[in-house]
């Protein structure tokens, strides 16, 4: 069946960087693409951005440009959402979840990832 | 980018209820609209996919309509397991979007 598992919680000072992975399985890693969505404290879901896993796009949430990066590694069939310059509104659950091509929705969800930013 | 309000923002309702949920688009969105269930602590999980379609595993009593600005998520007959927040997303344009969420609780 398909899963996909995330890295574990993590806590960075303001101003570090932090590196989120998602290791999907139980499907053909480069057929799907991985979108990255968070959520703060009590608060609704995020969208940040996605890569498409077959040709490398990527495409960013405008607020997030510049802070951002998403990868993936087909040799490990793993993807990275990697974010800099961590502020302390950064603290959230950060979720990777499977998007099918064309349609766009995520039909399958990590578990999340707590990252923790404070000083 | 697109904004997505949904309404309401909570709701209370007893089992058995129907219960419908409303999310508008800022512009035209054709039938790019999905909707997730999220419980607490837990992943969200797709429900409807392209305004209507029901996903795979998930009970008939949740069903879905709409297209251009102004769509809909209805619960035929409220089960206690369906108690939980409930998000809209759009997929028309290149940066997707959620709506902030309906929780629907116990009255």
């Amino acid at each position: 069946q398909v899963q996909l598992v995330q890295s574990g919680a993590e806590v960075r000072k303001p101003g570090a960087s932090v590196k989120v992975s998602c290791k999907p399985s139980g499907y053909s890693f480069s057929s799907y693409g991985i979108s990255w969505v968070r959520q703060a404290p009590g608060q609704g879901l995020e969208w940040m951005g996605w890569i498409s896993v077959y040709n490398g796009k990527t495409n960013y949430a405008q607020k997030l440009r510049g802070r951002v990066t998403m990868s993936a590694d087909t040799s490990t069939s793993t993807a990275y959402m990697e974010l800099r310059s961590l502020r302390s509104d950064d603290t959230a659950v950060y979720y990777c979840a499977r998007v099918l091509g064309a349609t766009y929705y995520f039909d399958y969800w990590g578990r999340g990832t707590l990252v923790t930013v404070s000083s | 980018d697109i904004q997505m309000t949904q309404s309401p923002s909570s709701l209370s309702a007893s089992v058995g209820d129907r219960v419908t949920i409303t999310c508008r688009a800022s512009q035209s969105i054709s039938r790019d609209l999905n909707w997730y269930q999220q419980k607490p602590g837990i992943a969200p999980k797709l429900l409807i996919y392209a305004a209507s379609n029901l996903q795979s595993g998930v009970p008939s009593r949740f069903s879905g309509s709409g297209s251009g600005t102004d769509f809909t998520l209805t619960i035929s007959s409220l089960q206690p397991e369906d108690f939980a927040t409930y998000f809209c997303q759009q997929s028309y344009s290149t940066l997707w979007t959620f709506g902030q969420g309906t929780k629907v609780e116990i009255k």
